[in-house]
């Protein structure tokens, strides 16, 4: 069975310091796809990575960067001098399975990240 | 903003009380799946719409079911509303294609009250 697990239940830190969100996940499947996605205060989910199981490249796009490594299960999510705007709760997810239509998308609990001025 | 819209935004029933929630989908996407959101956790799954077919279901009872519309739009009912179903539904819709799971568009979601 598919499972995500976000550890990280709060993260508070100060504008303009790294933070990295922690991701693993478990899947018997070889074929799979990973997300992240934040949630601002309004509730609405943000799309802002996917990655499939057979890309390991990592990721940045200007503060933020992606770690996936396999042998580990996991897919962190940095983000590089934070600022309050990033203040939200960020969701990793995982769908399995190598047809489109994300059926069963599992979703972690999510982090709480608070940036301070 | 997404182009998902979702109505109402917020809804007070009452236990044994039946809802109905609509869902919008992005123009061009065929594919709508619903999600349940309680509070302080992550969205789980409810079921997925594709061309007017469930295609797919989470852990949820039969009291829990949906429609598509030929305009791909989607209803979320819910029959004999229990205290536990009081959460944040979201709605998130998707083109679907062969080559892989596409990121899904998230509506603002409805915010669900049961009394």
């Amino acid at each position: 069975a598919q499972k995500v697990t976000q550890a990280q239940t709060e993260i508070s830190v100060v504008e303009k310091e790294d933070v990295t969100l922690d991701c693993v996940y478990e899947t018997r499947d070889t074929t799979y796809y990973l997300f992240w996605y934040k949630q601002p205060p309004s509730g609405e989910l943000v799309f802002l990575i996917r990655r499939n199981s057979f890309d390991e490249q990592n990721e940045i796009s200007g503060r933020y960067s992606w770690n996936f490594q396999k042998s580990t299960s996991s897919f962190n999510f940095t983000i590089t001098a934070s600022q309050v705007v990033d203040s939200a709760v960020y969701f990793c997810a995982l769908s399995e399975g190598q047809l489109g239509n994300n059926n069963d998308m599992r979703f972690g609990a999510g982090t709480r990240l608070t940036v301070k001025p | 903003e997404t182009g998902v819209t979702q109505s109402p935004t917020h809804l007070i029933k009452t236990r044994g009380q039946q809802v109905t929630l609509r869902c919008s989908s992005q123009s061009g996407h065929n594919t709508v799946s619903w999600y349940q959101q309680a509070l302080g956790q992550g969205p789980q799954f409810i079921f997925q719409y594709y061309r007017e077919e469930e295609n797919g279901r989470g852990n949820f009872p039969p009291r829990f079911s949906g429609l598509q519309f030929p305009n791909y739009s989607s209803e979320l009912n819910v029959n004999a509303l229990e205290l536990d179903d009081s959460a944040l539904y979201l709605c998130a819709s998707s083109q679907s294609r062969a080559r892989g799971a596409d990121e899904q568009f998230f509506g603002p979601g409805t915010r669900l009250t049961v009394l």
